[in-house]
């Protein structure tokens, strides 16, 4: 199956600073989305971004799909960012599934 | 109500009991998932629901995971005689539409420590 993979696995920013996330994934997509997961385990869906880009508010996310990877740009990052982020693919072939890659795991200190 | 609701948040089982855990999707969605969550990992596929159709159980790990939404709305995941292995969050999620770019949404999730 296809695979997804994230980076860096760990993350640890001071409040204020920008920081980038990549997704690698290893066949074509027609659906990426990127979540934030909260400390509470709470999943939110982010962005919906199989190719282009993307804003809302502080966040930004690009998909290059010809070179099979999405990015995710925090800026000036606060507190509350902190939690995993975790990309998804659903890969060409398949039905209504995502993939999920194991997550950058953000913590954001004051 | 205003999300995924599910239930219990919590769930201890001894193993080999038989567990039910409850999916409330955001009403009128059509679009309904089961993933599992392990301590660390990101979520993988279980099964999709579109309405009452069952269309895709391919991540079940065993036939004792069982799922259903008989009336194209709450869904029930069962997990027969369960093992340690099945310790993990399970989560429910729902689409308004069955199209790719329909927002998930997801539940808190049932935790499940199998003894």
């Amino acid at each position: 199956g296809i695979q997804v993979e994230q980076s860096p696995p760990d993350l640890i920013l001071q409040e204020g600073a920008n920081s980038t996330l990549r997704c690698n994934f290893s066949d074509s997509v027609n659906n990426l989305q990127w979540f934030h997961q909260n400390p509470w385990g709470q999943l939110i869906n982010l962005f919906y971004i199989p190719s282009g880009t993307k804003q809302n508010g502080r966040l930004s996310a690009t998909t290059v799909a010809t070179e099979r990877y999405s990015l995710l740009y925090i800026s000036s990052s606060q507190t509350t960012d902190s939690g995993v982020y975790f990309c998804a693919v659903d890969p060409e072939t398949s039905g209504s599934r995502l993939t999920f890659g194991e997550g950058t795991q953000l913590t954001v200190n004051p | 109500g205003a999300g995924v609701s599910q239930s219990p948040r919590y769930k201890v089982a001894k193993r080999g009991q038989d567990v039910a855990l409850r999916c409330d999707p955001i009403s009128g969605h059509v679009s309904l998932f089961w993933y599992q969550q392990a301590l660390g990992q990101g979520p993988e596929f279980l099964t999709y629901f579109q309405n009452e159709a069952q269309l895709d159980k391919s991540g079940l790990p065993s036939d004792r995971f069982f799922a259903e939404r008989p009336e194209g709305s709450v869904s029930t995941l069962k997990i027969q005689r369960t093992q340690q292995e099945d310790s993990a969050v399970y989560l429910c999620a729902s689409s308004f539409t069955h199209r790719r770019n329909s927002p998930l949404h997801f539940g808190n999730g049932t935790r499940l420590t199998v003894t």
